[in-house]
């Protein structure tokens, strides 16, 4: 049973890059959330997917973050120019279904220098 | 808003029982989940009740739901040093979209 991939594990890079993370959900899973954790907090919901359609964006997702999930399989979640605040554990998860138990990857924990 | 909220530290003995409590403000809630995270990893899904009930077992976790005063409890028996992480209580509603609002975590420490 393959769970939630999440590509790379770890990211670190100069401010004012751009960078890109890949999710791979459970296969069968229609239901793609991110979400972001900061050192110390709970994970804060971003956005998330119903198949390819981006059905909800959180107010933490600024004009330089952007998703998306074109073939409704995987995911992207690519932050443009980073800054420092953008340091965090960028958490990905599926479901099937809005109520059903949400299955998260190990994360991709990212670094600006 | 919604909002969940937690104690931050819990320290136990190994092989006594741990509870850990979280409190939520959405009546409309409709699951409450716990989750566990260890050092660098993602969140593991360790159990979750439904709104219409009041508890839930499974194995040595227990679950008790007090929907009036929107409380919520995870009681671990037997805990292990390997039961050491921090726990995270979340809830969704269908309202909205199934996204999970996260308390803020308890860390649990367990001595031997």
């Amino acid at each position: 049973d393959t769970g939630v991939s999440q590509d790379p594990r770890h990211k670190i890079t100069k401010r004012g890059q751009n960078v890109t993370f890949r999710c791979d959900p459970i296969s069968e899973h229609n239901r793609l959330y991110w979400y972001r954790q900061t050192l110390g907090q709970g994970p804060e919901f971003l956005t998330y997917f119903q198949n390819e359609a981006q059905l909800e964006k959180s107010r933490l997702l600024s004009d330089r973050f952007s998703a998306e999930r074109p073939k409704g399989s995987f995911s992207t979640l690519e932050i443009q120019r980073t800054e420092q605040g953008d340091s965090a554990m960028y958490l990905c998860a599926s479901s099937y279904g809005s109520n059903q138990p949400q299955h998260f990857g190990d994360g991709t924990r990212l670094s600006i220098l | 808003g919604e909002d969940v909220e937690q104690s931050l530290f819990l320290s136990v003995r190994e092989g006594d029982s741990s509870v850990i409590n979280c409190t939520y403000t959405d009546s409309s809630s409709t699951y409450l989940y716990w989750y566990k995270q260890e050092p660098g990893a993602g969140l593991q899904l360790l159990t979750y009740i439904f709104s219409n009930m009041d508890m839930k077992q499974d194995q040595r976790l227990t679950v008790l739901l007090n929907k009036k005063d929107k409380h919520l409890s995870l009681r671990i028996a037997d805990t292990q040093t390997g039961d050491s992480a921090i726990y995270f209580c979340a809830e969704s509603s269908g309202n909205q979209g199934g996204k999970l609002i996260f308390g803020q975590g308890t860390e649990l420490s367990v001595k031997p």
